[in-house]
């Protein structure tokens, strides 16, 4: 079967970072993605990890743990702008993606 | 990379009635997938386009009820037939031309009354 978790919500400040998890157990294993998306809008992707360790691009930096069926968003010096909602997905051979339900992030100040 | 063209954007049709949604990838590409996002809801894979073949559909999904055509490496279309109010939901196509990253085309909002 099929299982991707993530939080439904978080909360976060202004300023601070938040790290936003995601556990799998998949048929099929070809790279994670982690993806933004805003209300209304299509998901724009961040990030994509398919070997262990972290990925970092700028403020955002993801991780994986193909042993442990783990990953994780890490978000730093978060702004207003980064409420959204984060998708988790496991990329499946030739390129078709399962989705979790979503991590929807409120930044305040 | 690649850019997708999705149309309608939005569109509010009544039950029982079908829509054609339509997306133009920038770029030739071996498959094309199809998602449906409902209200407050995650991204769930309707079913994978390949050009020259039927679609594969995930469980749950029927052919009857997405009828999907995919005629050239650029070009694909989904159909929502027969209407009800429980298919409105966002539409959205999507291309993964060297697995990766995910690109999406803009979404079509349906609403059926």
């Amino acid at each position: 079967g099929q299982n991707i978790d993530q939080p439904t919500e978080m909360t976060a400040t202004e300023g601070a970072i938040v790290q936003i998890n995601c556990t799998y157990q998949t048929s099929g294993f070809n790279g994670l993605f982690w993806y933004q998306q805003h209300a209304g809008e299509a998901p724009t992707f961040l990030s994509y990890n398919v070997l262990d360790g972290l990925e970092e691009k700028g403020r955002f930096s993801s991780f994986l743990s193909r042993s442990k069926g783990y990953s994780y968003l890490l978000l730093k010096e978060l702004q207003m702008k980064d409420s959204a909602s984060y998708l988790c997905a496991v990329a499946r051979g030739q390129g078709n993606l399962i989705f979790g339900k979503g991590t929807k992030l409120s930044v305040k100040p | 990379s690649a850019v997708i063209s999705q149309k309608p954007s939005r569109d509010i049709c009544q039950r029982g009635t079908s829509l054609t949604i339509q997306c133009q990838v920038d770029s030739q590409v071996t498959m094309m997938f199809w998602y449906r996002q409902q209200p407050g809801q995650s991204l769930t894979l309707i079913a994978t386009a390949n050009q020259g073949s039927e679609a594969t559909y995930e469980s749950g999904f029927v052919i009857d009820k997405f009828p999907i055509s995919r005629p050239n490496l650029t070009f694909s279309t989904l159909t929502v037939s027969n209407m009800s109010p429980e298919d409105s939901s966002i539409y959205l196509c999507s291309v993964v031309p060297g697995y990766t990253e995910a690109f999406f085309g803009q979404g079509t909002r349906l609403t059926v009354v």
